[in-house]
């Protein structure tokens, strides 16, 4: 079936500091990636999304391109804030057998702190 | 304002004592569902509907009921909770759930406890 894999947290950077989150994904169909971030005390926003294989999500400095060939969808931002600290789930998107559904099918989630 | 909202966000119960977390979206969503984000797991389906009286499984149906019996009410229901239904509980929505590039919605939570 569908999987979602994300790199390990937690993640601890410095403000100003490169980000990159690994996420790779295995799926049968067609799928939409996406990233949402989940600030502390609240529920899941989306960050970005991508719909097919060379597009790139963009939203508040981060980035992410949807790698067909190495099924990936990395996510990355160049210069993190301490406002970014978070735990950042990359899900893909599919459709179920039954009823045409869509399904979303989520990683672990990486808890990112970023420190002044 | 456009939302999903989620009562109570914060629960804890005993063993066996039936309860209901509500959810509720003002966006005219056909499509609605329910996750549980557990340590190193992310977010599982629970149950999901594609629209009035229309619920299906998700991955981890057991030990939940829901029902939709109006477009933005979809409350799920614990009959019997147990210790493993601690967790933090989402509901989510979107425009009609048919098309992979559909981007749900989602609630802030509902932590629960089951002592």
């Amino acid at each position: 079936g569908d999987s979602v894999t994300q790199m390990e947290g937690p993640v601890t950077l410095s403000e100003e500091a490169f980000l990159t989150i690994n996420c790779t994904y295995t799926a049968t169909g067609y799928p939409s990636l996406f990233w949402y971030v989940q600030y502390p005390g609240e529920g899941l926003q989306l960050l970005l999304k991508a719909t097919k294989a060379d597009d790139k999500g963009s939203n508040k400095g981060f980035e992410a391109t949807y790698r067909k060939e190495t099924t990936s969808f990395h996510l990355e931002k160049g210069s993190v804030q301490v406002s970014d600290s978070a735990v950042y789930f990359c899900a893909l998107s599919d459709l179920a057998l039954i009823q045409g559904a869509q399904k979303l099918v989520f990683g672990q989630g990486t808890r990112l702190t970023i420190n002044p | 304002e456009a939302q999903v909202t989620q009562n109570p966000r914060y629960l804890i119960t005993v063993t066996g004592k039936k309860l209901t977390v509500t959810c509720s979206q003002n966006m005219n969503h056909e499509y609605m569902s329910w996750y549980r984000q557990d340590p190193g797991l992310g977010l599982r389906q629970i149950y999901y509907s594609m629209n009035v009286e229309v619920t299906d499984k998700g991955d981890v149906p057991e030990g939940y009921k829901v029902s939709r019996k109006e477009k933005r009410n979809f409350p799920l229901i614990l009959e019997s909770p147990s210790p493993n239904q601690t967790s933090l509980y989402f509901c989510a929505s979107s425009f009609f759930g048919t098309s992979v590039t559909d981007t749900q919605y989602f609630g802030p939570g509902t932590r629960l406890t089951v002592l």
